[in-house]
């Protein structure tokens, strides 16, 4: 079965530095590799995907991800913080064996002013 | 455009008590996903629908959880008994059906069963 890790609880970083949270997967197969997103109260949104193509993959308010199948992650990062990026981050990633998605625990990001 | 739909937003119940969640998805989505999450932990697929039939229920706890969506539209994931370990949010979320498409999630119905 696939699964998802996420190993930092949080991650804290100051507005306007760059901002990286950390994720490792393992599937059978090509992977299919998600980022989604939750403010508080909120539900999930989606931010961006890696199907197949290029490893660099840009998604939604300025975040991208690289996909490294030698090291089998997938990193989120965004260039410059903002104090409204603070929210929930999970990685998730789909197998065609089975067509469920996995999501990781998550990460906590604080992005302080 | 409308989001997923879910009500109620909280619910406190006893239990052995039982509930009963709603979500109506996006028009026009023919897939439709229940997932668990519990605090600190990611969310966890309990049921999955395409049109009104079920693809994947293999992680639904079927003593007691039942869902359904009988014209195809929206659902109802019910939960009886009820207990201590269900409190957890309950997220409803759509997609047109390809699976690797990205899925619109409702903002879930918070459960705490005390």
């Amino acid at each position: 079965a696939q699964s998802v890790a996420q190993p930092e609880d949080q991650v804290n970083v100051a507005e306007g530095n760059p901002l990286t949270v950390k994720c490792t997967y393992s599937v059978s197969g090509n992977p299919y590799l998600f980022w989604y997103v939750q403010y508080p109260n909120r539900g999930l949104q989606f931010l961006l995907k890696y199907i197949t193509g290029d490893n660099l993959v840009k998604g939604s308010y300025g975040f991208e991800a690289e996909f490294n199948k030698s090291q089998t992650s997938f990193h989120l990062k965004k260039p410059s913080a903002l104090v409204s990026d603070s929210a929930l981050y999970f990685c998730a990633v789909l197998s065609y064996g089975n067509n469920r998605l996995a999501f990781g625990k998550g990460n906590q990001v604080v992005v302080i002013p | 455009e409308a989001g997923v739909a879910q009500s109620p937003r909280y619910k406190i119940i006893e239990k052995r008590q039982s509930v009963a969640f709603w979500c109506n998805p996006i028009s026009g989505h023919a897939t439709l996903y229940w997932y668990q999450q519990i605090l600190g932990q990611g969310p966890k697929l309990l049921i999955q629908f395409q049109n009104n039939g079920v693809v994947d229920d293999s992680q639904l706890p079927k003593d007691r959880f039942s869902a359904e969506r009988l014209k195809g539209v929206d659902s109802t994931l019910k939960i009886q008994p009820a207990k201590l370990e269900d409190s957890a949010v309950y997220l409803c979320a759509s997609s047109f059906g390809r699976v690797d498409e990205k899925l619109f999630f409702g903002s879930g119905t918070q459960l705490s069963v005390l």
